[in-house]
Formats: structure tokens, sequence, C-alpha cells
């Protein structure tokens, strides 16, 4: 059974980090490129960013573009990401999510952990 | 960067009815398109992919249609378990891959 989930959220203040984790099991994780996908409290499915299976191939929107990093450990089934200089806006529930398909890198996923909260607030 | 409108944004059905739901892209994105489905508190799940294909596991009253800019999700004869909100996703041109604002489905 493919299982996604996801750890790390928390309270932050304006200005700080936090990194989030998404451990995967029940696949081959190294096969699948993964996706970040967040959800601010009462509001609609945003698009954050993408990885590829091998780490190749990273995509940001543009609104967390050169703040926030993705990255993977293929070895750990493991995907990450390293949020900085949070804002107000970046509040939001954080979906972990598996691309549909092993050929390329998508942003259609069939696969999404339960989420885990981000509150950016002084 | 491409730009999904869903309408509408939200209505109400009952039981047994028919619904469509519309989705339409700014630009082509050929069949590359995704819906999803969502209940309160709980992740996105995938209903249906490039435009037609039925995700497996999902019942065969929900159905997708539609290429190029303009696009439907269908689903043909309403369950209490599909009062959800639900979005579609272009994933033609990126980034981002795009979603649509999200259409509410509630109980009339």
């Amino acid at each position: 059974e493919v299982q996604l989930v996801e750890s790390g959220g928390g309270l932050v203040k304006p200005g700080g980090s936090l990194r989030l984790s998404c451990a995967a099991s029940g696949f081959t994780f190294s096969s699948y490129s993964m996706n970040w996908v967040r959800q601010a409290p009462g509001k609609g499915l945003e698009w954050v960013s993408s990885i590829s299976s091998s780490s190749s191939y990273i995509y940001y929107a543009d609104s967390v573009k050169g703040r926030f990093t993705i990255s993977r450990d293929n070895a750990k089934n493991s995907l990450y990401l390293q949020m900085n200089s949070l804002r107000a806006e970046d509040t939001a529930v954080y979906y972990c999510a598996r691309a549909r398909t092993t050929t390329v890198t998508t942003g259609n996923s069939d696969y999404w952990g339960q989420g885990t909260l981000v509150t950016v607030s002084s | 960067a491409i730009r999904m409108t869903q309408s509408p944004s939200s209505f109400s059905a009952s039981t047994g009815d028919r619904v469509t739901i519309t989705c339409r892209a700014s630009q082509g994105i050929s069949s590359y398109l995704a819906w999803y489905q969502q209940k309160p508190g709980k992740a996105p799940k995938l209903l249906i992919y490039a435009a037609s294909t039925l995700q497996s596991g999902v019942p065969s009253r929900f159905s997708g249609s539609g290429s190029g800019t303009d696009f439907t999700l269908t689903i043909s004869c309403l369950q209490s378990e599909d009062f959800a909100t639900y979005y579609c996703q272009q994933y033609y041109s990126y980034p981002p891959y795009t979603f649509g604002q999200g259409t509410k489905l509630e109980i009339k």
C-alpha cells in the first residue's frame, strides 16, 4: 500500500525557516518524481514544487522560488521541502504527492499524504 | 502561466442528479488535464487524468471529456459521498502546474 507521511509543520515567525519531510513507503520511491502542493486555510490547491526521480529536474512556483528548496534522499525514501524567509501568505497545509507516472516528471499526482500544517505568524 | 477557470464555483444538487462541472484553460493544453475530489479535512483524490481516463478504483459514474481548452467532469448519478469540492489541474505547461479555483458541490 502506498503511503506518504508528512512531518515538520508547525508555528514559525515571519522570516523564519522550517523543513518539511515526507516519508514514502509501499512503492519504489526512486522511480517516481514527487510534488509538494499547498492549500491555504479555506482556499484552493496551489502547486509548490516538483522534483524528478533522480533530482535532475526541479521546478518551483514563482511564489516560492528563491526561498524554498525541494530535495530527496532515495536511499531513505524521503522527500523534503526546506522553507526559508517564511511569510504569512505561506500559511497552509502542505501535501506531499507522488507523480502518477514514472516516465516523466509531472505535477499530476495519484497518491497524496495527509498534509502538515505550517502557520507563519508573530 | 496557464490559467484554469472552473464553473460554477459552487452549486447545489440532489442525490440521483446528473451534474457537470466545466474547466477552461487560458490556452490549449491538449488532454493534459486531471480532476481531483477533495472532502473537508482530507487530501485530494485523483479521479481522472488525461482528460478522460478514470483512475483505478474510481466509480464509473464519474467521467471526463474535452481537449484543447474546454473540459468537463460529469457525475452521472450523484451519491451522498460525492458532495465535495472538485479541482481541475493542467500538467501540459510547467511550471506551474496550475489548478482551477475549485467547484464546491453541496446537497440541495
